[in-house]
């Protein structure tokens, strides 16, 4: 069986420009989060979608960052306008509702 | 929110036993404890997960102890693979959201 799987691997921009991240879960699991990993720090939580609902954004910052779960499958991450500060690793996961969450490899984005 | 708290780093040589602590003083009644492992520049992988006493699979033991409020996670005869940042996590199946990975503990083991 697959994995969460996220595109692109890595992404370099240029600062102000916008980019995307896209994430497809496991087969099955309705729960899908999005993390920013900082180099050096553990996860944290941007956003949570149980099926297309975001039922937990109050980490995401609303003014640049968007996400979207439409179909409650696949999602995406978007930030725009870049600054040099979202440079970090963007993690999209997913569980069944159970205590386990499966991480994908990880979106590397460095804003230049 | 159970916070957890955990060693920055740890050495270890290859072969001997690891037992990585951590302590969650808050925990709640419905938390579980989890335990992630993270190689450089790869999502976090689940380890084991438990609830109270041990826990054992194939690749570490958990132990709880009956207070709860610390874990240890138990990794036999490591390896130079298994040089990696562990997490140590508490949340519950209503409030998973809120899980809290810390900054971990960097294992680095040597030859």
């Amino acid at each position: 069986e697959a994995g969460v799987v996220q595109s692109p691997r890595y992404k370099i921009i240029e600062k102000k420009q916008p980019v995307a991240f896209w994430c497809n879960p496991i087969s099955g699991h309705n729960t899908l989060y999005w993390y920013l990993q900082n180099l050096g720090q553990g996860p944290e939580l941007l956003i949570r979608y149980e099926n297309e609902e975001a039922v937990d954004d109050s980490q995401l910052p609303k003014d640049r960052f968007s996400a979207e779960r439409l179909k409650g499958v696949d999602s995406t991450l978007k930030i725009q306008p870049a600054e040099l500060g979202d440079s970090a690793v963007y993690l999209c996961a997913s569980s069944d509702r159970g205590n386990t969450i499966y991480f994908g490899e990880g979106s590397w984005l460095t804003v230049v | 929110l159970a916070k957890t708290t955990q060693p920055i780093s740890m050495d270890s040589y290859e072969g001997q036993e690891v037992n990585i602590t951590c302590s969650h003083n808050n925990i709640a009644t419905n938390d579980y404890i989890t335990w992630y492992q993270q190689f450089p520049s790869q999502g976090p992988r689940f380890i084991i997960q438990g609830y109270k006493t041990k826990v054992t699979n194939e690749v570490a033991s958990l132990f709880i102890p009956a207070d709860r409020k610390s874990s240890t996670l138990s990794l036999p005869r490591v390896s130079l693979s298994d040089t990696a940042v562990y997490y140590c996590l508490v949340g519950d199946n209503d409030n998973f959201n809120k899980f809290y990975f810390g900054s971990g503990t960097k294992l680095n083991v040597k030859p």
